[in-house]
């Protein structure tokens, strides 16, 4: 069964205190691999998408990677402001037009 | 541009009234897709559509329903609402289908079963 898996299911970061967020899939022909930021009470914002093994993408400071099994999102020197709910997302293969999205990762950086 | 905009943003109803969400996707973009997300089960797909047409559908009971006009804009409904069904309603548009790339979700509407 596709599955993407994220974790820890919470993290908390001293300001400057680099980390990496995980998510594991078990999507066979990946199509592909989306991270999104969630604050809360709103709607999730799109942030990159990786299509194959050993791409990398980054904004700001965050960068996320793929693996043939896994993705990151490394975050480097985080702020206060990069406090949210970091979700990763897949395709789903077998014919099936759509997303499944793991449960996220909860970041709290504290000043 | 202008982004998605669900209406409304927050709505309370008691169990077995049944409620409208609306939401308006972003200009040209031809896909609408519908997720409940509460805080057990992270983010779950309900349905999406294509051009006026149910593309997919999530494991949701039949109460959950939707639609989509000519103009791109979606409905969901849920009837015969239960206490379960307190969540936050998110749904997303894309150009091309929601497992094709990029969702830009809308704020949400927050139902409260009472």
């Amino acid at each position: 069964e596709d599955q993407v898996t994220q974790s820890p299911e919470a993290l908390r970061l001293q300001e400057g205190e680099s980390s990496s967020l995980n998510c594991s899939y078990t999507v066979s022909g990946l199509r592909g691999l989306f991270w999104y930021r969630q604050d809360p009470g709103k709607g999730p914002e799109f942030l990159f998408t990786l299509y194959s093994a050993g791409e990398e993408k980054e904004k700001e400071r965050l960068k996320a990677t793929l693996t043939k099994k896994e993705s990151f999102l490394h975050i480097t020197a985080p702020k206060p402001e990069d406090s949210a709910t970091y979700l990763c997302a897949a395709p789903l293969t077998g014919g099936y037009q759509k997303v499944t999205f793991g449960t996220g990762t909860k970041l709290q950086v504290i000043p | 541009k202008a982004g998605v905009t669900q209406t409304p943003r927050y709505l309370i109803k008691t169990r077995g009234q049944q409620v409208t969400l609306s939401c308006s996707p972003i200009s040209g973009h031809r896909s609408v897709s519908w997720y409940q997300q509460t805080p057990g089960q992270g983010l779950q797909f309900l349905f999406e559509y294509f051009s006026e047409t149910q593309r997919n559908k999530g494991n949701f009971p039949g109460r959950f329903s939707g639609r989509q006009f000519s103009n791109s804009r979606s409905e969901m409904n849920v009837s015969t609402l239960e206490l379960g069904d307190s969540a936050l309603y998110l749904c997303a548009s894309s150009l091309q289908g929601s497992d094709t790339g990029e969702l830009f979700f809308g704020e949400g509407s927050r139902l409260t079963v009472l």
